[in-house]
């Protein structure tokens, strides 16, 4: 699997929008670009994925480059409840393991 | 509602015992994961099965042991082999979502050892 390199640390105002980006240029044509989130002392919660077109859910935004070696989740307006340790992970379908690596914190600030 | 039961929450143990850790699901998964998460470090593989009676070391498996009799059960046994078990163990299951795999995991449980 392609390794992702993320900032240590972020923040956003709340209400702002939180632009948190990813960078994977190894990414290879079948891996497809996943976000995770981790609220101190839980599990980590889905938010979204994508394999090269843009995509959008109830919860973010996803912004894959053309050529897919980067990627910005977006948080449209954040709250103080978004401060997480977010994850971006590149895997493709058949592989048995998602790397998680430290991800980057965002702090969302009143 | 469906989703992943981790029991218990928390976890204490003395030196040299064996300790397992719960996880049900009810979502219909087939392939379920153990993780084990280090204060400010990510998540790493310990086991995962894709099918009953079926599983695989990760990259951590040495001082675990797992089994799958159940499709909806996926424990994993902390054993005194383990040298340094004092962690954050996350149980999962993968979904597909418009043909990708999607993890769902369980809130968790963290063993401390004394």
């Amino acid at each position: 699997d392609a390794k992702t390199t993320q900032p240590t640390s972020m923040d956003c105002a709340e209400g702002r929008a939180a632009n948190l980006p990813c960078n994977h240029s190894t990414i290879s044509g079948n891996e497809y670009v996943y976000w995770y989130r981790q609220i101190h002392s839980q599990g980590p919660q889905y938010i979204i994925h994508g394999l090269k077109n843009n995509e959008t859910n109830e919860m973010a935004s996803l912004i894959i480059t053309e050529d897919r070696k980067s990627s910005t989740l977006i948080l449209p307006h954040a709250t103080l409840r978004d401060t997480a340790v977010y994850y971006c992970i590149v895997r493709s379908t058949g592989a048995n393991n998602l790397f998680f690596g430290t991800g980057t914190r965002l702090t969302v600030i009143p | 509602d469906g989703g992943i039961t981790q029991s218990p929450k928390y976890l204490f143990r003395k030196e040299g015992q064996n300790v397992t850790l719960s996880c049900e699901q009810n979502l219909n998964h087939d392939a379920m994961y153990w993780y084990r998460q280090d204060p400010g470090q990510g998540l790493r593989l310990i086991y995962y099965s894709q099918i009953v009676n079926d599983f695989q070391k990760g990259d951590i498996a040495e001082g675990y042991s797992v089994s799958r009799e159940k499709k909806e059960s996926f424990p994993l046994t902390v054993t005194s082999a383990q040298k340094n078990p004092t962690a954050f163990y996350l149980c999962a299951s993968t979904r597909q979502v418009y043909g990708a795999n999607v993890l769902t995991f369980g809130a968790g449980s963290r063993l401390t050892v004394l």
